[in-house]
């Protein structure tokens, strides 16, 4: 499975456009890349997913370099809500609904006033 | 629909006792999984299933066992407990690709 590295930690303020990047220099050719957001005592939930160029839903967008080695993750406006743990994750999707994906450490996003 | 449920959501446990985590979904996802996070580190795959009667070992099953008699319950078994099994325990199902989780469980093995 591709390992993930990312920024341990970043600060924003409310309302700045927040970008995390990910690096995963050894993604095989079938790996998808998708983020996860996880809040204190909560099971993470997910964000958003891609395979290459970008990707946008109604939270955020996902910006994939033709060679896919990194990716950043862009949170539009953040919110004191906004702090959490992000993830960054590469794997497979499997045949019938499910994927394998390997967590690492995530980013510890701080959002103050 | 509930989504994943867990239970219990806290438990205390004895080195060497036994214990069974509670795991149900009603979204009729095939796949299933079993995660533990530490104290500030990521999740850990334990084991994983494909379908009723299939699983599969993930990153760090020593110590567990699962079983997957049904669709929608995937119950994680410990069998002696030890006070590295100190975890909050996530359980999660999947469509495609998204992870739907459970709230956790969080044991403490003293």
């Amino acid at each position: 499975l591709a390992k993930t590295t990312q920024p341990i930690s970043m600060d924003s303020y409310e309302g700045q456009e927040v970008n995390i990047t990910c690096s995963h220099n050894n993604i095989a050719t079938n790996d998808y890349i998708t983020w996860y957001q996880q809040f204190p005592s909560q099971g993470p939930r997910f964000i958003i997913q891609g395979y290459k160029t970008k990707v946008t839903n109604e939270v955020a967008s996902l910006f994939i370099p033709a060679d896919r080695k990194s990716s950043t993750l862009s949170l539009p406006r953040v919110s004191l809500s906004d702090t959490a743990v992000y993830y960054c994750l590469v794997g497979l999707i499997l045949t019938g609904g499910g994927n394998k994906l390997t967590f690492g450490t995530g980013t510890q996003l701080k959002v103050e006033l | 629909n509930a989504g994943v449920t867990q239970t219990p959501k806290f438990r205390i446990l004895k080195i060497g006792q036994s214990m069974t985590l509670q795991c149900t979904q009603d979204m009729n996802h095939n796949y299933m999984y079993w995660y533990r996070q530490d104290p500030g580190m990521g999740l850990k795959l334990i084991y994983y299933s494909v379908g009723a009667g299939i699983t599969d070992k993930g990153e760090v099953p020593n110590g567990y066992n699962v079983s997957r008699s049904t669709t929608e319950d995937f119950p994680l078994r410990l069998e002696l407990a030890a006070p590295s099994q100190t975890s909050v325990y996530f359980c999660a199902s999947s469509y495609r690709e998204t992870q739907y989780f459970g709230p956790g469980t969080r044991l403490l093995v003293l």
